[in-house]
């Protein structure tokens, strides 16, 4: 069964902080891992990573894949309060995007 | 910009109601997406779409349908609405095979229902 498991579930960290997070996946057909952000409403989309070892990065944010591992991490330095949020990774097969439960990131003045 | 609107932000029903949850996108996206997301479970996959009239069930279809008769246009239908589905819906949408860009979802607002 396709499944992908975030880890921690949650962090309270503080402003300047740097956080990784972490995103396991076991999907059928896998196609491509992504990163979503997801503060009062919808997600909104952060990264999406097809490639094992290339770094992908916007800002503070920084990801990266390892497709011999089946894992992902997603790295926010000099973190802001700003950045509380939740943390949503997917792995994508052929149609279906399979979600984790999200980390829950809280950054502390 | 790509937008996704969804019918409703907030909505309440009885049980046995059915209901319907509209989702709409402004960018010819081929695939669509119903979602449904509860604390501590994250985002389940209910049913998606990757063409007109076409539909495939996702993780979690029981006690819901859905339609597409328009590309822009994918509805979500619970034929009797029960207490279990109180839960934010979450509507997505996406480009089809193709493009490197492709399998980015962008995201409705969400639609939180109460089913009493």
């Amino acid at each position: 069964e396709d499944k992908v498991v975030q880890s921690p579930l949650s962090l309270v960290v503080h402003e300047g902080d740097t956080v990784t997070l972490n995103c396991s996946y076991e999907v059928t057909n896998f196609r491509s891992l992504l990163w979503y952000k997801q503060e009062k409403k919808a997600p909104t989309f952060l990264f999406m990573l097809t490639s094992s070892g290339i770094e992908k990065k916007s800002g503070r944010l920084s990801s990266i894949l390892d497709k011999k591992e089946l894992f992902s991490i997603l790295n926010i330095t000099a973190t802001q309060t700003g950045d509380s949020a939740i943390y949503l990774c997917a792995g994508r097969g052929t149609y279906k995007y399979i979600f984790g439960t999200g980390t829950r990131l809280k950054v502390l003045a | 910009d790509v937008k996704v609107t969804q019918s409703s932000r907030y909505l309440v029903k009885r049980t046995g109601e059915k209901v319907f949850l509209e989702c709409v996108q402004d960018m010819d996206h081929e695939n669509m997406f119903w979602y449904r997301q509860d604390p501590g479970l994250g985002l389940r996959l209910i049913y998606f779409s990757y063409d007109v009239k076409m539909k495939e069930k996702g993780d979690i279809p029981e006690g819901y349908s859905v339609s597409r008769e328009k590309k822009e246009r994918f509805s979500l239908i619970l034929e009797s609405a029960s207490t279990n589905q109180t839960s934010m819906y979450l509507c997505a949408s996406s480009l089809g095979a193709g493009r490197a860009d492709s399998y980015e979802q962008y995201f409705g607002p969400g639609t939180r229902l109460t089913v009493t």
